[in-house]
């Protein structure tokens, strides 16, 4: 079974610019999350899809940063424009939960942002 | 959410068993309670979960209190691969998972 992919893998911007991560979930998986991971401290979520709806968006910082979700299948996050404490790990992460909700989470691993 | 509390760090010798505490007092009658772990340069991976009774599998065995406010989870055979962040998250209805800073298990050859 393939796992979460992302890319690009690493990405050096400067502050002001934009820049867009890509993430392509376990196939059949409803549910898409992404997470911001400052380093030493734990994945924040930022947005869970299920299909195509948002169903959290409670912590995306909405003036800068958006994400959708194609046809309920690939998802992109996009910064614009971004900050100096935008850097960090950016990771996506999707499972099958649907009416159970305990269902095991798969991470991608993750997209290291840099903002100079 | 609730919350929970771990250990900043910890230290086992290669081979040895491991034992990672978590603190759940507020933990309610639903709530799942989770491990994951992030190895270096890596997004976390699942590790167990499980609600009252003990459960195990190929990669370790959660022990759960009889009053569900605390747990442990147990590395049977500690190895230099199992060197990571250890996340214990409780996961109620409708809810998400919320990583608090975790436990960085070092394991020393």
């Amino acid at each position: 079974e393939a796992g979460v992919a992302q890319s690009p893998r690493y990405k050096i911007i400067e502050k002001r610019q934009s820049v867009a991560f890509w993430c392509n979930p376990i196939s059949g998986h409803a549910t898409l999350y992404w997470y911001q991971q400052i380093l030493g401290q734990g994945p924040k979520l930022l947005i869970q899809f299920q299909n195509n709806g948002v169903v959290d968006d409670s912590q995306l910082p909405k003036d800068r940063f958006s994400a959708e979700r194609l046809k309920g299948v690939d998802s992109t996050l996009k910064i614009q424009p971004a900050k100096l404490e935008d850097s960090a790990v950016y990771l996506c992460a999707s499972s099958s939960r649907g009416t159970g909700f305990y269902s095991e989470a798969f991470f991608g691993q993750g997209t290291r942002l840099t903002v100079v | 959410d609730a919350k929970t509390t771990q250990p900043n760090s910890m230290e086992s010798n290669e081979e040895e068993p491991v034992h990672l505490p978590c603190n759940h007092s507020t933990i309610s009658g639903t709530d799942y309670i989770h491990w994951y772990r992030q190895l270096p340069s890596q997004g976390p991976e699942y590790v167990i979960h499980g609600l009252t009774s003990n459960v195990n599998n190929r990669m370790a065995s959660l022990a759960i209190a009889e009053d569900r406010k605390s747990s442990t989870l147990i590395l049977h055979r500690a190895t230099l691969r199992d060197a990571a962040v250890y996340y214990c998250i409780l996961m109620g209805y409708g809810q998400n998972f919320v990583f608090g800073p975790g436990t960085r298990l070092s394991v020393l050859p």
